[in-house]
């Protein structure tokens, strides 16, 4: 195990609704990043957060929208649910900024939006 | 723009055989590289990475080879085994640093 956890691990919204998805750090590290990884695809990143602060975004729209906590813990928001957001979203993390890379997956949460 | 491709989708080998996994990318400015592999119902797990200054890297039972000048990664397994049967994915660095881009995964299925 990476010690990165994820909440919930299984989530069903009806379009058009809003979700949170919770994401807690390995412990140590201050970079969190967030991807959407849709069946049978690989991860697609959607952003990063480095000490409570976005410091990188993928082309996701605004309605992704996140948090980083003083703990280093992390937060996925997306409002008005559409039918292509179901997907597996994936969180990583890794210590510093721009120094190592090797960063470590949570296990995930599945979002499905019927 | 930026693309990681595999040039297989699935690959099956014997127990016991080598793997070789490829992987296409098209960012000739990218500088670094990583292969994760991906379990069923699991995050992707770190494998092996490399920089672009160097052409080959190895680890325990892995080593990945890349060849700038045709832009090509390959991830070499040794001896396969059964707890080696999941998806690869390789992942190239954006050009800002900030994260990675993956490319769509091979399957590797290891037959007894």
């Amino acid at each position: 195990e990476t010690g990165v956890t994820q909440s919930p691990t299984h989530l069903i919204k009806t379009r058009g609704q809003q979700v949170t998805l919770r994401c807690s750090s390995q412990s140590g590290h201050n970079t969190v990043s967030w991807y959407q990884q849709a069946l049978g695809q690989g991860p697609q990143f959607i952003f990063q957060y480095y000490r409570e602060e976005e410091n990188g975004r993928g082309n996701f729209p605004p309605r992704f929208s996140g948090l980083q906590f003083p703990n280093y813990s992390s937060e996925l928001n997306v409002n008005a649910l559409e039918l292509d957001d179901s997907a597996l979203y994936l969180c990583a993390s890794r210590q510093g900024n721009r120094g190592s890379y090797e960063q470590y997956f949570g296990p995930g949460t599945r979002l499905t939006v019927t | 723009g930026e693309s990681v491709g595999l040039h297989l989708p699935t690959l099956s080998v014997q127990e016991g055989d080598n793997s070789i996994i490829n992987c296409a990318y098209s960012n000739s400015a990218s500088d670094y590289f990583i292969w994760y592999k991906q379990e069923s119902g699991k995050g992707p797990q770190f494998i092996i990475d490399i920089r672009s200054n160097m052409d080959k890297r190895q680890g325990q039972r892995v080593t990945v080879l890349l060849n700038k000048t045709v832009k090509h990664l390959s991830l070499q397994i040794a001896a396969t085994q059964p707890g080696d049967s999941a998806v690869y994915f390789c992942a190239e660095r954006d050009n800002y640093g900030q994260n990675f881009v993956f490319g769509p995964g091979t399957r590797l299925s290891v037959l007894p």
